[in-house]
Parts: C-alpha cells; sequence; structure tokens
C-alpha cells in the first residue's frame, strides 16, 4: 500500500523567507501527485498538480517539482506571507486510482 | 470560493438520529467522493462514485449510506452513529474517476455525535 509521508511536521518561518516542503512516497508508480492548502475546519484548495510525466508545475509564488524514480516531491514557497499560514497536504494517486494523502505540514509565517 | 457545496456546514446529532449531508457540484465532473477527516489526520476515503454508480466502498459500516441522485448531487445518509464518527466530512468531485483528473474539494461538514 501507498504511504505518504510530509517533513516536517510542522514550519515556523518570519515573513518574506523562502521555504521548501517536502514530500516523500513509497510507490513510484503514480498516476499523479496534488499539492494541497487546508485552512483550520476548513475542506481543500488544489494549489498544483503534477502528472507522472511532468518534472514540475509552478503557479505564482508555488513551484512544485516530482521525481518519480526516487518518490519525491516538494513544494517552494518564494517570499512567504502571513496568509499562506495553513495545513499543505500531498496527495499521491495511485494503485486503484485511489488518492493517498500524506500527514501534512503546518506552516506558520510570522510577520 | 469553492465550486463544490456542501451543507450543512455543522451538524449535532444524537446517536439515535438520522441525518444527510449534502453535496453539490455544477462543473460537470462525472466522478464524486466522499472522504473523513479527523482532527489533525490527512483524509480518508470513504465511497467513490462514478457517473452515478458506486464504485469504491472502503469497507464503511453500514450507518453510512450513499446516494448519487444525478451527476450533480451527492448524499450521505447517517443513522446511528457513534461518538467516534463525529469529524470532517469532506466531498470532493472530480472531471473523471481517471488517474488525471485533479479533485476539486467542498469546505466539508463539521459534524458531532453526541
Amino acid at each position: 500500500k501507498q504511504e505518504v509521508t510530509q517533513i516536517p511536521a510542522a514550519l515556523s518561518v518570519p515573513e518574506g523567507e523562502n521555504l521548501v516542503l517536502n514530500c516523500s512516497f513509497t510507490d513510484s508508480a503514480i498516476y499523479n501527485l496534488q499539492w494541497f492548502r487546508q485552512d483550520p475546519g476548513k475542506g481543500l484548495t488544489s494549489l498544483l498538480l503534477i502528472q507522472s510525466s511532468q518534472r514540475e508545475q509552478t503557479s505564482g509564488r508555488l513551484n512544485a517539482s516530482l521525481d518519480k524514480s526516487s518518490g519525491r516531491s516538494t513544494l517552494y514557497i518564494a517570499a512567504s506571507q502571513p496568509g499562506d499560514s495553513a495545513t499543505y497536504l500531498c496527495a499521491v494517486r495511485s494503485g486503484a486510482n485511489n488518492l493517498f494523502f500524506g500527514t501534512g505540514t503546518r506552516l506558520t509565517v510570522i510577520p | 470560493d469553492t465550486e463544490v457545496t456542501q451543507t450543512p456546514k455543522h451538524l449535532v446529532m444524537g446517536m439515535t438520529n438520522k441525518k444527510s449531508l449534502k453535496c453539490e457540484q455544477h462543473m460537470g465532473h462525472r466522478a464524486m467522493y466522499w472522504y473523513k477527516q479527523k482532527a489533525k489526520k490527512p483524509p480518508e476515503l470513504m465511497f467513490v462514485y462514478s457517473y452515478e454508480k458506486l464504485s469504491i466502498n472502503e469497507s464503511v459500516p453500514s450507518r453510512f449510506s450513499p446516494e448519487c441522485p444525478n451527476s450533480s448531487l451527492l448524499n450521505l445518509h447517517l443513522h446511528a452513529l457513534q461518538p467516534e464518527d463525529s469529524a470532517l466530512y469532506l466531498c470532493a468531485s472530480s472531471q473523471e474517476w481517471a488517474q488525471g483528473s485533479p479533485l476539486h474539494f467542498g469546505n466539508g461538514t463539521r459534524l458531532t455525535v453526541t
């Protein structure tokens, strides 16, 4: 069964800093990987989707990379802002077409 | 604003009550999903509907009963729940139940079972 791990579990940075969130998965036979943001008590907002054939995707200050062979993805956030504070989840589509979620990284950006 | 709408936002029910959660999308998506999320945990898949047919049931207890009346609506009927069923219930949809389709989530229903 696919296992998805996110490190670190929590991260606190000063405003303006660039940061990297990590996601690793055990089975490299994936269809795609999706990064989500979740605010407390809210649903999930899709940030970026990377297909298995792609290496990276960019949206504004966000850049996600995928190294399928090593089972790793990173989410890079440039010039962090207090509004970026949230929990970030990566999710991998694999196996019987199921979506496997990581445990999340709780990000706090300090003004 | 999310394009997947869930109602109600909050629900408190007793263990003998019967209630329903509702989910609606008008993006023309043909796959819809129910997830359960406990505090500080990732979402866990419960059910998948593809073209209004139940495609996946992740061994969910029968006190949870899904229904997909049409391609835009997804319901989750609740009966005789336990306190440990208290959680955030998330609905999602995707273009197809296909490998490349990204999921779009609603804001969830916060359920408390007393």
